[in-house]
């Protein structure tokens, strides 16, 4: 129930294509979902977050797109550019004693061709 | 921008061996967290940290592991008796109390075990 599957596990878009990375999770107390981007041998960094009491949220080129009544949410990368791969992990968190730990998806790893 | 530093960035342990892992989190953060991703998997939480105790802990952080801020500005993940199977990236993240503030990571260290 701490779950949250992530999927593709991986993707390979042409540049200025859109890029789609969903996640589902069953238990309805995560109350914080960030997406995270991690490029090799760096740390996972914040791209974009939401909570559940909104349905998209747009930053730029990134979209959280969410599904409260179906416990799914996913990330829409447009005009994907060569930067943009990386491996990305969208993320739930609970809030228990105020410690917000993070539970992870497996990753998908994004391959933007020129 | 301040970030989250981590140190040493690869570690080669004997198997059976303790090592210390070592974390700056940033500097008015209050929350503190361990976190390890073994290679081509997911990244998993080990332990959160508040107020110079743990305040959540997953059933990887067995006695094996322990956390301390031995001073204003270290945060240390020590493992004790280390087996192969500890081998992973281990990722520390911080974050301030102010809600809505995302967890800041490192860019880890590779543990290897012999």
């Amino acid at each position: 129930q701490q779950q949250v599957k992530q999927s593709p596990q991986s993707l390979i878009v042409q540049k200025g294509g859109i890029s789609i990375i969903n996640c589902a999770y069953e238990n309805t107390a995560f109350d914080y979902f960030p997406w995270y981007q991690q490029f090799p041998g760096k740390g996972p960094a914040l791209l974009i977050a939401i909570r559940p009491d909104v349905s998209e949220k747009k930053e730029g080129r990134f979209t959280i797109s969410f599904n409260k009544s179906a416990k799914q949410f996913s990330l829409h990368i447009m005009d994907s550019q060569p930067g943009d791969s990386a491996t990305y992990f969208c993320a739930a968190s609970i809030t228990q004693g105020g410690s917000e730990k993070l539970v992870f998806g497996k990753g998908t790893k994004l391959t933007v061709n020129p | 921008e301040p970030e989250v530093t981590q140190t040493p960035s690869h570690q080669v342990t004997q198997m059976g061996q303790e090592v210390i892992l070592r974390c700056v989190p940033i500097s008015n953060h209050l929350y503190f967290y361990w976190y390890r991703q073994i290679l081509g998997q997911k990244v998993e939480f080990l332990v959160s940290f508040y107020n110079n105790e743990i305040s959540e802990k997953s059933e990887i952080f067995d006695d094996q592991f322990s956390v301390e801020r031995p001073d204003g500005s270290n945060f240390t993940l020590k493992i004790r008796s280390t087996k192969l199977e500890d081998s992973a990236m281990y990722f520390c993240a911080s974050r301030s109390s102010t809600s809505d503030q995302p967890q800041h990571f490192g860019d880890g260290t590779r543990l290897s075990i012999l």
